[in-house]
């Protein structure tokens, strides 16, 4: 079974500030991950994957996300927060020959001025 | 080009109607999902079909739930006798193939009175 665990529903940093949005996974098979945004009202936007190639994977906005095996996380990070990140951010696991993708429960992250 | 499109944006129903939430993937995409998603939680998976079938229908709650997508493009989620519980944002999703990046739709947000 896959699962994903998301430490903190809700994070707040300053802008200008590091963004660190914390994602643990359960999979008993090599996972893939995913980190997807969701702005009010909008779907979710794909913002980068895993599929075992690079651990450190780096994907739109800025942002990037370091596979570690060995402590089974798979953080997300922004060196620099701008206001325009201000969204729900979410964690998902899947495997290479799964269609549906589980994902956690989100984190909402604010940027304060 | 064009997302993917889900009508209604929002749908409010009495306890006990029937509904139809209607999904329109990207041209071209052969598989197709459809996810569910609760206040303050994330996407949970429904149904996921490769070209006309349902391959994967796990994660629908019962059997007053159905989907189809009788041409391998537009999908319908039909729900029979609405409850309350089923109040939540539904979320349609396509790929090019399975296992390709998923790409979300807006959703429909339905309530249940």
């Amino acid at each position: 079974a896959q699962s994903v665990t998301q430490l903190g529903s809700h994070v707040s940093v300053s802008e200008g500030a590091l963004v660190l949005l914390r994602c643990n996974y359960s999979s008993s098979v090599p996972p893939y991950l995913f980190w997807y945004v969701q702005y009010p009202n909008q779907g979710l936007q794909l913002l980068l994957k895993y599929t075992s190639a690079a651990t450190l994977v780096k994907g739109i906005n800025g942002f990037e996300a370091e596979f570690k095996k060995s402590e089974t996380s798979f953080h997300l990070t922004k060196p620099s927060a701008h206001m325009s990140d201000a969204a729900e951010y979410f964690c998902a696991v899947t495997y290479w020959s799964a269609s549906k993708i589980i994902f956690g429960s989100g984190t909402r992250l604010s940027i304060r001025p | 080009g064009a997302g993917v499109s889900q009508t209604p944006s929002n749908k409010v129903t009495e306890k006990g109607k029937y509904v139809e939430l209607r999904c329109d993937p990207i041209s071209g995409h052969t598989a197709l999902y459809w996810y569910r998603q609760s206040l303050g939680q994330g996407p949970e998976f429904l149904i996921y079909f490769q070209g006309t079938g349902a391959a994967d229908d796990s994660g629908l709650p019962n059997d007053r739930f159905f989907a189809v997508r009788p041409e391998g493009s537009v999908s319908t989620l039909k729900i029979q006798r609405t409850e309350r519980g089923d109040s939540a944002v539904y979320l349609c999703a396509s790929s090019l193939a399975a296992q390709e990046t998923q790409y979300f739709g807006p959703g429909t947000r339905l309530l249940v009175l």
